[in-house]
């Protein structure tokens, strides 16, 4: 059972444009909501990340938006860059005492020229 | 070395091998993961460490072997793996269970033949 449902699976956007990544989740104690930025031949990186107390949080240009209501959140790129292609990773965390992750499936982002 | 460092990048192996992975951060951390990355599936958590105690075995089959001599270091051992065993393991590490920041390194590339 996948619990956080990542879409689209890719994305190609034009330089300057908006990218947005949209992540589902199904539990909810899920109380921590990091995005990571993997490029080839790296680890993830920590991007930004958000709790469930506030309903938008940017840095930058990369600006998450949090619905609990409807158990959504979104990763939004504005003046998306060429060197902002990626694979990014949405997550999520229990409060449970230990910092595990369920992670999205990921979505590779190609920003063209 | 900065960050979280993993050796070797890349590792062919056939079924009947023996191997090791190795995993080492330089952050000061105490918490310390393993997690499996396959083609367009999410990242699957498969141990965790906290102060050289495992705290988590996420139904990881026996041919991995996970050993954790300090804070600082995480090896994986591998034997008699399988093809769908193929895939990138990345290894994390986090100040401590209860902080959700995790840090993670370029991963080794591992083809089981």
């Amino acid at each position: 059972q996948q619990q956080v449902k990542q879409s689209p699976q890719s994305l190609i956007v034009q330089k300057g444009g908006i990218s947005i990544i949209n992540c589902a989740y199904e539990n909810t104690a899920f109380d921590y909501f990091p995005w990571y930025q993997q490029f080839p031949g790296k680890g993830p990186a920590l991007l930004i990340a958000i709790r469930p107390d506030v309903s938008e949080k940017k840095e930058g240009r990369f600006t998450i938006s949090f619905n609990k209501s409807a158990k959504q959140f979104s990763l939004h790129i504005m003046d998306s860059q060429p060197g902002d292609s990626a694979t990014y990773f949405c997550a999520a965390s229990l409060n449970s005492g230990y910092s595990t992750l369920t992670f999205g499936k990921g979505t590779m982002l190609l920003v063209s020229p | 070395e900065t960050g979280v460092t993993q050796t070797p990048r890349h590792l062919v192996m056939g079924m009947t091998n023996k191997k090791s992975l190795k995993c080492e951060q330089h952050l000061g951390h105490n918490a310390m993961y393993w997690y499996k990355q396959s083609a367009k599936k999410p990242l699957e958590l498969m141990f965790v460490y906290n102060f050289k105690e495992q705290t988590e075995n996420n139904s990881v089959p026996s041919r991995f072997s996970p050993e954790c001599p300090n804070s600082s270091h995480l090896f994986l051992h591998l034997h008699t793996l399988q093809p769908e065993d193929s895939a990138l393991y990345l290894c994390a590490s986090s100040q401590d269970l209860r902080r959700y920041e995790q840090y993670f390194g370029p991963g080794t590339r591992l083809t089981v033949t």
